[in-house]
C-alpha cells in the first residue's frame, strides 16, 4: 500500500516569511499526489495535486509544490504566508492502485506570527 | 451553495446510544466516503460508496453501518456508541472515472462525542 510521511508536526513562521512543509512518499511506480489544508473547524480544501508531467505544480491560494523522484518528496511551498495561512495541512497519496480512497499524512499545524 | 453538506455539525451523547449521521452532495458525483478523524487529527477513510455500492469497507466495527439510499446521500449510523467512537467524521465525495484519481470535495464535518 502507498504511504505518505509528514515529519514536521508543528511549524511556526513569520507573516511574510517562506514556508516549505514536508511530505515524504512510498511507493514503487511514480504517484498522484495531493496537499490538502483543513482550517480551524473546517473540512478540507485541496490545493494543489501531482499526477505527471512538470514536476513544479502550481495550486490556489499561492501555493507550489515540487515533485522530486530521487528523493521520494513532494514538498509544499510558498514564498510569502499570511497569517490565514494558519492551519492543518495534510498530504494524501491514493491507497493503493485503482482505489479511489486517500491515505493521509498526519499532518502539519502552521502557526503563523504577527 | 453547499458542495457537500453534514448534519448535524456537533453530536453530544451517552455510551450504548444509537445515532446517525447523515452526508448529501450536489455536485453529481458518483463516489462518496466516510473519514474519520482522531483527536491528533489523523485522518483514516472508513467506508466508500460508488452508485450506492460498498466498494471500501476498512476494518471498522460492525456497529458502524453506512447506508447509501442513492447517489448523492450516505449516511453513517453508528450503534452503542463507545468512548473511543468520539471522533470527527467527514463525508467526501468526488466523480470517479479513468485512471487518474480526481479532486475528492470534503464536508464541514461532524463532531462526536461520546461521555
Amino acid at each position: 500500500a502507498q504511504s505518505v510521511t509528514q515529519p514536521d508536526i508543528h511549524i511556526t513562521v513569520s507573516e511574510g516569511a517562506s514556508l516549505e512543509l514536508r511530505c515524504n512518499y512510498s511507493y514503487g511506480a511514480t504517484p498522484y499526489l495531493f496537499w490538502y489544508v483543513q482550517s480551524p473547524g473546517q473540512g478540507l480544501q485541496l490545493l494543489l495535486k501531482y499526477f505527471s508531467g512538470d514536476t513544479l505544480v502550481q495550486g490556489i491560494k499561492g501555493f507550489e509544490a515540487e515533485f522530486k523522484r530521487s528523493q521520494s518528496s513532494f514538498n509544499l511551498r510558498k514564498p510569502s504566508v499570511h497569517w490565514s495561512d494558519a492551519a492543518e495541512y495534510f498530504c494524501a497519496v491514493p491507497m493503493d492502485t485503482g482505489r479511489r480512497a486517500l491515505t493521509f499524512g498526519s499532518g502539519t499545524r502552521l502557526q503563523v506570527q504577527p | 451553495d453547499t458542495a457537500v453538506s453534514q448534519t448535524p455539525k456537533y453530536l453530544v451523547t451517552q455510551m450504548g446510544n444509537d445515532k446517525s449521521i447523515k452526508c448529501e452532495q450536489n455536485l453529481g458525483h458518483d463516489t462518496m466516503y466516510w473519514y474519520k478523524q482522531d483527536s491528533k487529527k489523523f485522518l483514516k477513510i472508513m467506508f466508500s460508496y460508488n452508485n450506492k455500492e460498498l466498494i471500501i469497507n476498512e476494518t471498522v466495527p460492525n456497529r458502524f453501518s453506512p447506508k447509501s439510499p442513492d447517489k448523492a446521500h450516505l449516511n453513517l449510523h453508528i450503534n452503542s456508541l463507545e468512548l473511543g467512537d468520539s471522533a470527527v467524521y467527514f463525508c467526501a465525495s468526488s466523480q470517479q472515472g479513468g485512471l487518474r484519481p480526481n479532486e475528492q470535495f470534503f464536508g464541514p464535518g461532524t463532531r462526536l462525542t461520546v461521555l
